[in-house]
């Protein structure tokens, strides 16, 4: 079956420091795979998101690689703050005749804590 | 421009009643999909609409069921509401699967 996995519940970091979250995932041919983040009783907010035939995506000072050989992405957050600290959910959107199937499985998220 | 507006924010129901929660897309979403959060099994996809259509459906029993106007507003239904039930549901709509998708803030259903 299809499975998705995030592999810190938690990660605590230096602020200043670079914060690294891992998705791996199995039995799965994504189109897109996408980062959100979310913020307690609030819906997910769009990151960044990475096609199968992208290496790597950055935004500011997010980071985002696709290693499809591995099945793995890793996000990056550069100089992590403080205001960076929530849930960070890795999503990935099947492939559906040539882009994404509009149905996203999602991974449990790692709550990223930074401290000053 | 406006976010993804859900109504209502919080409800509390009896077991055995049933429930209607809305979903106003993004001015020009033609997308529009539902996902349950609970502590337990995270996000888990409902269904999506497209055009007052259903495109897909995840793994959940009859009882859940949406539909889709034609200005892209959304409704989902739950009937027979069981404890299990609770959980923050979420709407999101997208224009184009390339571009992410924007989700609301969510409706907590409680189930008592």
């Amino acid at each position: 079956s299809q499975k998705i996995e995030q592999n810190s519940e938690a990660l605590n970091i230096q602020e200043g420091k670079t914060a690294t979250l891992t998705c791996n995932y199995t039995n799965y041919s994504p189109a897109y795979l996408q980062w959100y983040r979310q913020d307690p009783g609030r819906g997910p907010v769009f990151l960044l998101l990475i096609r199968e035939n992208e290496k790597e995506k950055r935004k500011e000072r997010l980071k985002v690689t696709f290693d499809t050989t591995l099945k793995q992405s890793l996000f990056h957050i550069t100089a992590s703050q403080p205001a960076d600290s929530a849930t960070y959910l890795c999503a990935l959107d099947k492939a559906h005749s040539g882009a994404g199937s509009y149905q996203l499985t999602f991974g449990k998220g790692t709550k990223l804590s930074v401290i000053p | 421009k406006a976010g993804v507006t859900q109504t209502p924010r919080y409800l509390i129901k009896t077991r055995g009643q049933q429930v209607t929660l809305s979903c106003s897309p993004i001015s020009g979403h033609r997308s529009v999909s539902w996902y349950q959060q609970t502590p337990g099994q995270g996000l888990q996809f409902l269904f999506e609409y497209f055009s007052e259509t259903q495109r897909n459906k995840g793994n959940f029993p009859g009882r859940f069921s949406g539909r889709q106007f034609s200005n892209s507003r959304s409704e989902m239904n739950v009937s027979t509401l069981e404890l299990g039930d609770s959980a923050l549901y979420l709407c999101a709509s997208s224009t184009d699967s390339n571009y992410g998708y924007t989700f609301g803030s969510g409706t907590r259903l409680t189930v008592v």
